[in-house]
């Protein structure tokens, strides 16, 4: 079945530091992956949608200077939380929707997930 | 912007027992999904239904489109069942991320 990975799993940071999350499509090319951020006993609400070779696209209230996101390939979507604050510590999740022609390509794939704690 | 509606938001069951958990929307959809989300974080799709219902195991789950209604059932409910399932909604069907309900806490005793 399809798999999406994501590095690092768990990550604890100072205030005022930049922390990389990298999510990847291992055997599965996808054009559109999204990135989700979930509070402690929240839902998961979605941030951005990043598509391979275009800008993303943030949801209302997120600030796209703050959570960079770049999606160079067809396999790798990178979200970097630029000067972290302690409110920025979540569970951040990405999924992958596999690009037109492909099997499935109507559902998504969701990462394991990435703990991100501040310091 | 869709609502998405789970009950109960907990329950808790005895080992054997048939499990329901109810999501409801309120605007039209092209998918929903199932999602079971264990202790750590990760999630896991159980489902995508865009009408219907599809089996997979122990679990059911069905979709009524004009109700804007779907169910998820666990048959033969054990302890490993125990997690938290999450309805999630597809309104675009293109490049839309997806609508998440709150999630139903499920705990199954032995």
């Amino acid at each position: 079945g399809a798999v999406v990975s994501q590095h690092p799993s768990w990550v604890i940071c100072k205030s005022g530091t930049s922390v990389k999350i990298e999510c990847r499509s291992l055997d599965f090319q996808a054009t559109t992956m999204f990135w989700y951020r979930q509070f402690p006993k929240q839902s998961l609400m979605l941030m951005a949608t990043s598509n391979e070779g275009s800008k993303a696209t943030y949801e209302q209230g997120v600030e796209k200077d703050k959570f960079l996101i770049n999606h160079a390939s067809l396999t790798l979507s990178t979200l970097t939380v630029t000067s972290a604050h302690p409110e920025d510590s979540s569970f951040y999740i990405c999924s992958a929707r596999p690009r037109p022609g492909l099997p499935h390509m109507d559902t998504q794939y969701f990462g394991p997930g990435t703990r991100l704690t501040v310091l | 912007k869709n609502e998405v509606e789970q009950s109960p938001q907990n329950l808790t069951a005895q080992e054997g027992e048939f499990i329901t958990i109810n999501c409801s929307y309120s605007v039209g959809i092209s998918a929903l999904h199932w999602l079971q989300q264990h202790p750590g974080g990760g999630i896991v799709s159980l489902f995508m239904l865009s009408s219907g219902k599809k089996k997979h195991g122990r679990l059911i789950a069905t979709i009524n489109i004009q109700e804007k209604h779907s169910s998820l059932h666990i048959t033969a409910s054990h302890p490993r069942d125990s997690a938290v399932y999450i309805c999630a909604v597809d309104s675009g069907g293109g490049a839309d991320g997806l609508t998440f309900g709150k999630g139903t806490h499920l705990i199954i005793q032995p």
